[in-house]
């Protein structure tokens, strides 16, 4: 078990510009969610994938956010246009494949900073 | 809606001490509960659960009790160490439409000192 990775692990952008991020979660999960962290807070809800099926996206997520999972293994996250208010860290998060199995597992999150 | 209240830190306690991170909850129908672990720039890593009323979850030393008539999911540890210093964020999962998603508590930030 090699646990959910996420890359880059920091990032640092200017105003206007794309960044992607992109999340591996654990090889036999089916679901992967991305939450989003800023200081000194705990981190909220942004999307949710069963496997590359987009079933819920939070009113957090802009029109600027795009996610995806094209073949149902690794998850991309975009921002488009970057603001300053977009600084946080963004965590995905994977989960089993049963109904009822509701544990989810972090990756250790990529940090962006907006100048 | 569904909600987590915790405990505002820092805590700060020698170490040896006795914990207890304070968590309430407001939600509909029968929620998990979790506790995760964030260690300075690092991801959550999950520290114990409990699935139903009177359930306790327990791990490396931690412990909570599920309490379904006071809303509550308290952490402790009996004595604490340098190493568990760290942020701490108790969470509720609830199933909606087929899938369940995390609700965080605005976490609380302990201090050991030796």
């Amino acid at each position: 078990d090699t646990g959910v990775s996420q890359n880059p692990r920091h990032k640092i952008t200017k105003r206007g510009q794309n960044v992607t991020f992109r999340c591996d979660p654990i090889s036999e999960h089916n679901r992967l969610y991305w939450y989003r962290q800023t200081l000194g807070q705990g981190p909220e809800f942004l999307t949710y994938f069963q496997n590359e099926a987009q079933l819920e996206k939070s009113r957090l997520l802009s029109d600027r956010f795009s996610a995806e999972r094209p073949k149902g293994s690794f998850s991309t996250l975009e921002i488009q246009r970057t603001e300053q208010g977009d600084s946080a860290m963004y965590l995905c998060a994977s989960g089993g494949l049963s109904l009822g199995t509701d544990t989810q597992y972090f990756g250790p999150g990529t940090r962006l900073t907006v100048l | 809606g569904d909600s987590v209240t915790q405990m505002e830190g820092p805590v700060t306690l020698s170490e040896e001490a006795f914990l207890t991170i304070n968590c309430t909850y407001t939600a509909t129908g029968y929620p998990s509960l979790f506790w995760y672990v964030q260690y300075p720039g690092e991801g959550l890593q999950l520290l114990l659960k409990a699935t139903k009323a009177d359930d306790k979850g327990s791990n490396k030393g931690f412990e909570a009790t599920y309490r379904k008539e006071t809303t509550s999911f308290h952490l402790e540890k009996g004595s604490v160490q340098v190493s568990d210093s760290a942020v701490y964020f108790c969470a509720l999962s609830a199933f909606s439409g087929g899938y369940n998603k995390l609700i965080f508590g605005a976490g609380t930030r302990l201090a050991v000192h030796p």
